[in-house]
C-alpha cells in the first residue's frame, strides 16, 4: 500500500498565522491527493481534491499544492475555526490511504 | 440531499464478529462511477481506511485487515455492509461511512457519516 507521512504531526499557530501542511507520499501519485478537515467529535470534512481543488463551500484562505510524492495545504491567514486536525489521503492506489494527521493548536 | 448514517452494536466481545451497516440516500451504488468506503478512527488517533465497494461490484480492503474484512452491497435497500471477524479491543473505533465520488480522474470522499462508535470488551 501506498504509505502517507505529514509533517508536522501538530502545529502551534495564531489566528492571523500563514499555515503549511507537508504530505508525502512513498511513491508517485500524479495528483490523486485529497485534505480532510476533522474538528473534535465530528466526521471528517473534505477541503480539496485534486491537489489543488478546492471544495465547493471551502474558504478561500485553504489551498493546495504539489504532485508527484510531495503536498502542501496552505491556509493563508488562520482564523479560530481553522484549529483542528487535517488529513492527507492519496487516492492513486486502489487501496486508499490517509496520512496521519496534523492537528494544528 | 446526500446522506449516510452508520448502524451497528456499540458493543462487542472479544472473538465475535462485528457488523456494520451504512444505509444511505440522495444517489444510487447502482449508478455508474459511485463508491462507498468505510473508514475508522480509534479515540485519540488517526483515521484508518478500511474498504470500498464500488457500483460494479468490484471490492477493495486494507491489506492489513483484509482476511477478516468482508463490505458487501444491498443497492435495492441502498445499503452496505462491513463485518469484521474476530474482533479484539484494538478494533475500538468509530467507524464511518462515506461516499467516494468520481469527478474526471479525481475520486474523494466528498459525504460522510456521522460515525458509530463500537468498543471491543468482554
Amino acid at each position: 500500500d501506498i504509505q502517507m507521512t505529514q509533517s508536522p504531526s501538530s502545529l502551534s499557530a495564531s489566528v492571523g498565522d500563514r499555515v503549511t501542511i507537508i504530505c508525502r507520499a512513498s511513491q508517485t501519485i500524479s495528483r490523486s491527493l485529497n485534505w480532510y478537515q476533522q474538528k473534535s467529535g465530528k466526521a471528517p470534512k473534505l477541503l480539496i481534491y485534486g491537489a489543488s481543488n478546492l471544495h465547493s463551500g471551502v474558504p478561500s484562505r485553504f489551498s493546495g499544492s504539489g504532485s508527484g510524492a510531495d503536498f502542501t495545504l496552505t491556509i493563508s491567514s488562520l482564523q479560530p475555526e481553522d484549529f483542528a486536525t487535517y488529513y492527507c489521503q492519496q487516492s492513486y492506489g486502489s487501496v486508499r490511504t490517509f496520512g496521519q494527521g496534523t492537528k494544528l493548536e | 440531499q446526500v446522506t449516510l448514517k452508520e448502524s451497528g452494536p456499540a458493543l462487542v466481545k472479544p472473538t465475535q464478529t462485528l457488523t456494520l451497516t451504512c444505509t444511505f440516500s440522495g444517489f444510487s451504488l447502482g449508478t455508474s462511477g459511485m463508491r462507498v468506503t468505510w473508514i475508522r478512527q480509534p479515540p485519540g488517533k488517526a483515521l484508518e481506511w478500511l474498504a470500498r465497494i464500488d457500483w460494479d461490484g468490484t471490492k477493495f480492503y486494507s491489506t492489513s485487515l483484509q482476511t477478516r474484512l468482508t463490505i458487501s452491497k444491498d443497492t435495492s435497500k441502498n445499503q452496505v455492509v462491513l463485518t469484521l471477524t474476530n474482533v479484539d479491543p484494538v478494533d475500538t473505533a468509530t467507524y464511518y461511512c462515506a461516499r467516494e465520488k468520481t469527478l474526471s480522474v479525481n475520486y474523494y470522499l466528498d459525504y460522510w457519516g456521522q460515525g458509530t462508535l463500537v468498543t471491543v470488551s468482554s
